[in-house]
């Protein structure tokens, strides 16, 4: 079976430019999570949805930052304008807890560098 | 709030010493409680869980066992093997509203030598 995928898996662009990262969940999963993972702060959940239904964003850094979940197979975290700061690895993970499982699976992430 | 709190690392061992990572954690209620591997280079991975009191949970020769009484989960194994080497998380999943929001520790580092 599939995994979640995510692309790219590395992304290396400019500060101020804009970046989008892409994410499909399990398939049947209904909750999608977007994290961010840095040295200096470890692992930070800054979105999820239920249902493509955003339920928690308050860990979004900012403005600058905006997720999308269009269908249940897809979606988007976006980086407008880009900087240095945001430097990190990107994961994604999915779960279905109408599944009776309430563990979340992993992307293999992406690896971000603004510079 | 909830929070989890593990041990610093990085920890060093050699082939088939034994490992215990430490845990601890802050909640509401009856948590579930997790333990994530995360090899390098790759996402995380459920190790084990465990979601009521006195449970323990188990997976390629780790325990762990849920203790209410000291709200710990500390991840064990007797012989750790160079393949171990990896990052490890604690993290909870709260019981109230509903949320499927985990919530993780720092994560400590496992070197294993040959």
């Amino acid at each position: 079976d599939a995994g979640v995928i995510q692309s790219p898996r590395h992304e290396v662009t400019e500060m101020g430019q804009e970046v989008t990262l892409r994410c499909k969940p399990i398939s049947g999963h209904n909750s999608l999570f977007w994290y961010r993972q840095t040295m200096m702060r470890g692992l930070e959940l800054l979105i999820y949805f239920n249902n493509n239904v955003p339920i928690d964003d308050s860990g979004m850094p900012e403005d600058r930052f905006s997720a999308k979940m269009p269908n249940a197979s897809f979606s988007t975290l976006k980086i407008q304008p880009s900087e240095p700061r945001d430097s990190a690895v990107y994961f994604c993970a999915s779960s279905s807890l109408l599944a009776g499982a309430d563990t979340q699976y992993f992307g293999p992430g992406t690896r971000l560098t603004v510079l | 709030g909830n929070s989890v709190t593990q041990m610093e690392g990085p920890v060093t061992l050699s082939e088939e010493a034994f490992l215990t990572i430490n845990c601890t954690y802050t909640a509401t209620g009856y948590p579930s409680l997790f333990w994530y591997v995360q090899y390098p280079g790759e996402g995380l991975q459920l190790l084990l869980k465990a979601t009521k009191a006195d449970d323990k949970g188990s997976n390629k020769g780790f325990e762990a066992t849920y203790r209410k009484e000291t709200t710990s989960f500390h991840l064990e194994k007797g012989s750790v093997q160079v393949s171990d080497s990896a990052v490890y998380f604690c993290a909870l999943r709260g019981t109230q509203g509903g949320s499927e929001k985990l919530v993780f520790g720092k994560g400590t580092k496992l070197t294993v030598n040959p």
